[in-house]
């Protein structure tokens, strides 16, 4: 299974942008890039999702490499509501479909 | 549109008692997963359901069963609780061959004594 390395945590001043990376060197061609992020107490929320282009959203950006072996979320203007932590993932297709496993991800800190 | 619910939200057990985990969407969507977070830890994947009547193992299937009831409904059964499985579990669903979100409920606090 391929997997993603995210550093453990990162800190951010309100209202500047943050760039959180995540490698992922093993991806295989036809493995989605998904990132979600999890609020205390709350389940993980969807953020956005690419497979080879750059995308877009109302919550944030993908910046997905050339050689897809690494990406970077990019919340443009980053609130308190934006600390939380944030899960970059792979979408494997298995044997019954696709799954999604986690791995740590990456714990924002936001300071006012 | 109540997305994805999960019950109970709370839940104390006895080393070997047994109990079954709730889930149910009412998105219309054929994949559905079952994963636990144990504290400071991401999720692991427990067991998965691609579509109505087939489910799969995940990376921590071991002490658990699964059942997709129907499309809606996918319970998680613990036969014999350990202190090991002390955790908070999140059910999500997706549509059909994974490739567009997940969404995920609000999670099940279990402990076992």
């Amino acid at each position: 299974d391929a997997k993603t390395t995210q550093p453990n945590s990162m800190e951010s001043n309100e209202e500047e942008p943050v760039h959180l990376p995540c490698n992922h060197s093993t991806i295989s061609g036809t493995d989605y890039i998904h990132w979600y992020r999890q609020l205390p107490s709350q389940g993980p929320e969807y953020v956005i999702h690419g497979l080879t282009s750059n995308v877009n959203n109302r919550m944030a950006s993908l910046a997905i490499a050339e050689d897809r072996k690494s990406s970077t979320l990019i919340l443009h203007r980053a609130t308190l509501r934006d600390a939380a932590v944030y899960y970059c993932i792979l979408r494997e297709f298995g044997t019954g479909g696709f799954k999604t496993i986690f791995g740590a991800g990456t714990r924002l800190f936001v300071k006012a | 549109n109540a997305g994805v619910t999960q019950t109970p939200k709370f839940q104390v057990l006895k080393t070997g008692q047994s109990m079954t985990l709730q889930c149910a969407q009412d998105m219309n969507h054929n994949s559905m997963y079952w994963y636990r977070q144990d504290p400071g830890m991401g999720l692991r994947l427990i067991y998965y359901s691609a579509s109505e009547g087939t489910t799969d193992k995940g990376e921590v299937p071991n002490g658990y069963n699964v059942s997709r009831l129907n499309k809606r409904e996918f319970s998680l059964r613990l036969e014999s609780a350990a202190p090991s499985q002390t955790s908070v579990y999140f059910c999500a669903s997706s549509a059909l061959q994974g490739i567009t979100e997940a969404f995920f409920g609000q999670g099940t606090r279990l402990t076992v004594v």
